[in-house]
């Protein structure tokens, strides 16, 4: 069945280091979007991936979709407290035409001021 | 103000008895989701509906049931076949059911209920 990893499962670190969580998908994916989940919140979304090999940028976060679109990257530059929570990539495998999105386990992301 | 209402945001179940969550959703979206997520994983799908009077089995569905009867609510039932239902869950939304063009409508979230065994 479809999977999608994330690694790393957790990572700590300090105000202003940067930050990258990568996720991989065991199938083709038709695109892939990113979310972030603060402490006791819900998951938002932030951005979709369509093409093969795209980067998108959001003021400090790089996002990029892999060439064979089965894995992608997300990068914070300078990681503010404010950057504090969980990230989740989600897929939807290729050929589906349902809207339904496959989550990868999660990235959560400690920032240490 | 758009958005999406779960309640209660707290409930608790007795053995052997069904519960119902709400979810409630006035951005006139088509598609709606129920999502499971247990402590440090990501979210599973149990059910979604693509459309009114409507919907598919997740991932995970046993022990879960739905109806769609408006397009604005997706009531999820945890029933006493779900042997371990103490879990965050959510409830989603996204403007359509289908792709388009090899991209997906991304999903709102409600702020989530938490379902814990007495």
């Amino acid at each position: 069945g479809q999977q999608v990893m994330q690694i790393p499962q957790y990572q700590h670190v300090q105000e202003g280091e940067d930050f990258t969580t990568y996720c991989n998908s065991s199938t083709t994916l038709s695109n892939i979007q990113w979310y972030k989940q603060r402490p006791g919140g819900h998951p938002v979304f932030l951005i979709q991936l369509v093409k093969s090999g795209e980067v998108k940028k959001q003021k400090r976060l790089t996002f990029q979709f892999g060439e064979a679109k089965k894995n992608s990257s997300l990068h914070i530059t300078a990681t503010q407290t404010t950057d504090v929570g969980t990230y989740f990539c989600a897929g939807t495998p290729r050929d589906t035409g349902a809207n339904n999105l496959f989550f990868g386990t999660g990235t959560r992301l400690t920032v240490i001021p | 103000d758009g958005g999406i209402t779960q309640s209660p945001k707290y409930l608790f179940r007795k053995e052997g008895q069904n519960v119902t969550l709400s979810c409630e959703q006035n951005l006139n979206h088509d598609a709606m989701y129920w999502y499971r997520q247990d402590p440090g994983q990501g979210l599973r799908l149990i059910y979604y509906s693509q459309i009114v009077n409507d919907f598919q089995k997740g991932d995970i569905a046993e022990g879960y049931s739905v109806s769609r009867e408006k397009k604005e609510s997706f009531p999820l039932t945890v029933t006493s076949a779900q042997k371990n239902p103490t879990a965050f869950y959510l409830c989603a939304s996204s403007r359509s059911g289908t792709a388009t063009g090899g991209s997906n409508q991304p999903q709102h979230f409600g702020d989530g209920t938490r379902l814990s065994i007495l």
